[in-house]
């Protein structure tokens, strides 16, 4: 069935330190793909999003890039903040319904 | 400003109670979710209703209930016969065009 498998957390980094958070999908057909970022005790709101292949999602300095051939969609950002630090998921949708598919979240802590 | 809003953000339960999570939508979006978070972990889906007056069991449905009678509403209802409760429950609405909006959630511990 469809899936998403993410990077294990938690992720400590420093701040300005590069960010990579690794997202694989299966998917029997062709997705939508999603970052999600959820702060401390809120519910999760929409980081960035692609919806085909080659496309790059980009929001808040952080990107990721729908790559087929790898069936990835890794989050990067170049310099991160303390106040990056949150938990991050990844999830796909397939584009005939409502039905989404999450990752079990990355934790990422950001340390000045 | 549409969105969804949960209430209590924060609820006590005593062993053998039931509690109702409320969730209410002012985005128009004909589906609705529940699932549960538990510390450190990802999301579990507990219901689903892609319209009113219709629901579905998602994968840890077993102690909880939930009802929808009009579009707007979607609570949640945990019974006592969930024997491990204190979670963090997150209510969702796709659009139907590839988003989903979640609600700020709500902590639910057992005392």
């Amino acid at each position: 069935g469809d899936s998403v498998t993410q990077m294990e957390g938690p992720v400590t980094l420093s701040e300005e330190a590069f960010l990579t958070i690794n997202c694989t999908y299966t998917a029997t057909g062709y997705p939508s793909l999603f970052w999600y970022v959820q702060y401390p005790g809120e519910g999760l709101q929409l980081l960035l999003k692609a919806t085909k292949a080659d496309d790059k999602g980009s929001n808040k300095g952080f990107e990721a890039t729908y790559r087929k051939e790898t069936t990835s969609f890794h989050l990067e950002k170049g310099s991160v903040q303390v106040s990056d630090s949150a938990v991050y998921f990844c999830a796909l949708s397939m584009n005939t319904g409502n039905q989404f598919y999450f990752g079990t979240g990355t934790s990422l802590t950001v340390i000045p | 400003d549409g969105g969804i809003t949960q209430s209590p953000k924060y609820l006590f339960r005593k062993e053998g109670q039931n509690v109702t999570l409320s969730c209410e939508q002012n985005l128009n979006h004909d589906a609705m979710y529940w699932y549960r978070q538990d510390p450190g972990q990802g999301l579990r889906l507990i219901y689903y209703s892609q319209i009113v007056n219709d629901f579905q069991k998602g994968d840890i449905a077993e102690g909880y209930s939930v009802s929808r009678e009009k579009k707007e509403s979607f609570p949640l209802t945990v019974t006592s016969a969930q024997k491990n409760p204190t979670a963090f429950y997150l209510c969702a609405s796709p659009t139907g065009r590839n988003t989903i909006y979640f609600g700020e959630g709500s902590w639910l511990t057992v005392v």
